[in-house]
């Protein structure tokens, strides 16, 4: 039974480029939240995806945006990229129905903007 | 919203000693609680959740928490550590209505000393 992934693991890009980070869920999940950690910092929600729609979002501008496919798997994109937006990049997993929904995380997709 | 203190940022500590770890909520409703841990080059994993009932709480690894309504407070605890505990743990809360996301601290990095 495969966890969630992510790809790629590592990813260097220039300000002001776009980038697309991908997850594929926990088989059996069908919730996608993201998550952005600083260096030092813990893990910041961005936002979840349930039902190809986005059910919630953190405080991050418009310039992050996703998607998520019916296959339950999910897309986080970045636009116009700024040096602060360097970060790892976590997907998190989860059954909405389940009672006691618990989120389950990938490896993270480490972003560097220089 | 809801802000999740985790104290203490840097834990250093010799085998067999005892750890806990502090974790204050400022949610005053329904809250789901957790504790993750990340192994050094590994993913956020789950330690531990608490969702009702009782409120000692086992997980993984001879871990516990102890979940204090009064003092919105969910603990984490050891009784003996070995040195593959040398990790950083998050506290990560989840409210109950309407809202999906989780909530992290800032983490404690723990360093066990052989």
């Amino acid at each position: 039974d495969a966890g969630v992934t992510q790809s790629p693991t590592h990813l260097i890009k220039t300000r002001g480029q776009q980038v697309t980070l991908r997850c594929s869920p926990k088989s059996g999940h069908d919730t996608v939240s993201w998550y952005q950690q600083a260096l030092g910092q813990g893990p910041q929600f961005i936002f979840q995806y349930y039902e190809e729609e986005e059910r919630q979002r953190g405080n991050f501008p418009d310039r992050f945006s996703g998607h998520q496919f019916p296959n339950y798997s999910s897309e986080l994109n970045v636009n116009a990229l700024l040096l602060g937006d360097s970060a790892l990049y976590l997907c998190a997993s989860s059954f909405v129905r389940d009672s006691q929904e618990t989120q389950y995380f990938g490896p993270g997709t480490r972003l560097l903007v220089l | 919203a809801q802000s999740v203190s985790q104290h203490n940022h840097h834990v250093i500590l010799s085998e067999a000693a005892s750890l806990e770890l502090g974790c204050n909520y400022s949610y005053g409703g329904t809250v789901n609680l957790f504790w993750y841990v990340q192994y050094p080059g590994q993913h956020l994993q789950l330690l531990l959740k608490y969702f009702s009932g009782d409120p000692l709480v086992k997980g993984i690894k001879g871990f516990e928490a102890e979940f204090i309504k009064s003092k919105f407070s969910f603990n984490l605890r050891k009784p003996s550590v070995q040195w593959s505990d040398t990790a950083e743990y998050f506290c990560a809360v989840k409210t109950y209505y309407g809202n999906n996301r989780l909530a992290f601290g800032k983490g404690n990095q723990v360093v066990v000393i052989p």
